[in-house]
């Protein structure tokens, strides 16, 4: 079966520091895996995508992420926090059925940037 | 990407009324999908539309409390029936894009709060 855990449910970093978002999977195939972003009272927003190619994901707005098979993660990194990064972030991994992929969700992790 | 509208974007209804939230794509699209977020909860799917066929429930949803239509391939409505202010959530659409079905591309949500 397919899941997909975030591993905190909050992250609070400081202005121009790293950051690094959590998240390990469970697939009983390789996964397509994606992290989305949803800012206050916002649409989700596509961040980046994994989908077999390679394992170091480059997104939008300076985020990466890396697939690693050995450690089932998929973390979300961003070298320097920007106060406009604040949101919360949902990674999700897909289960094919009935013909097509579904998206699972994690719970989100919810990103603070203080200056 | 497909670019994703929503109506209404928020509504305050009375328990007992129903609500129908419609969704429009500016291309069209093979399968749409709608998700419920709760307050502070990441995402559900609650059941698939595909255009000309009955639509596809997740476990614990079913058509009389969530009918969906999908006349063509750029719309879809989904209405919360019998409304209850556990029902209060964020209701959105999303479609699929490119030839691996793979990806979603979400609209940004209406916000439904029941009293």
């Amino acid at each position: 079966a397919q899941s997909v855990t975030q591993l905190d449910s909050h992250v609070s970093v400081s202005e121009g520091t790293p950051v690094l978002l959590r998240c390990n999977y469970s697939s009983s195939y390789s996964p397509s895996l994606f992290w989305y972003v949803q800012h206050p009272n916002k649409g989700l927003q596509l961040l980046l995508k994994y989908t077999s190619a390679a394992t170091l994901v480059k997104g939008i707005n300076g985020f990466e992420a890396e697939f690693k098979k050995s450690e089932t993660s998929f973390h979300l990194t961003k070298p320097s926090a920007h106060m406009s990064d604040a949101a919360e972030y949902f990674c999700v991994v897909t289960f094919f059925s009935g013909g097509y992929n579904k998206l699972i969700f994690g719970a989100g992790t919810r990103l603070a940037v203080h200056p | 990407s497909a670019v994703i509208s929503q109506k209404p974007s928020r509504d305050i209804c009375q328990r007992g009324t129903s609500l129908t939230i419609q969704c429009q794509v500016d291309s069209q699209v093979t399968m749409m999908f709608w998700y419920r977020q709760q307050p502070g909860q990441s995402l559900t799917l609650i059941a698939t539309a595909n255009q000309g066929s009955e639509a596809t429930y997740e476990s614990g949803f079913v058509i009389d409390k969530f009918p969906i239509s999908r006349p063509n391939l750029t719309f879809s409505t989904l209405t919360v029936s019998n409304m209850s202010p556990e029902d209060s959530s964020i209701y959105l659409c999303s479609v699929t894009s490119g030839v691996l079905y793979n990806e979603q591309f979400f609209g940004p949500g209406t916000r439904l709060t029941v009293l």
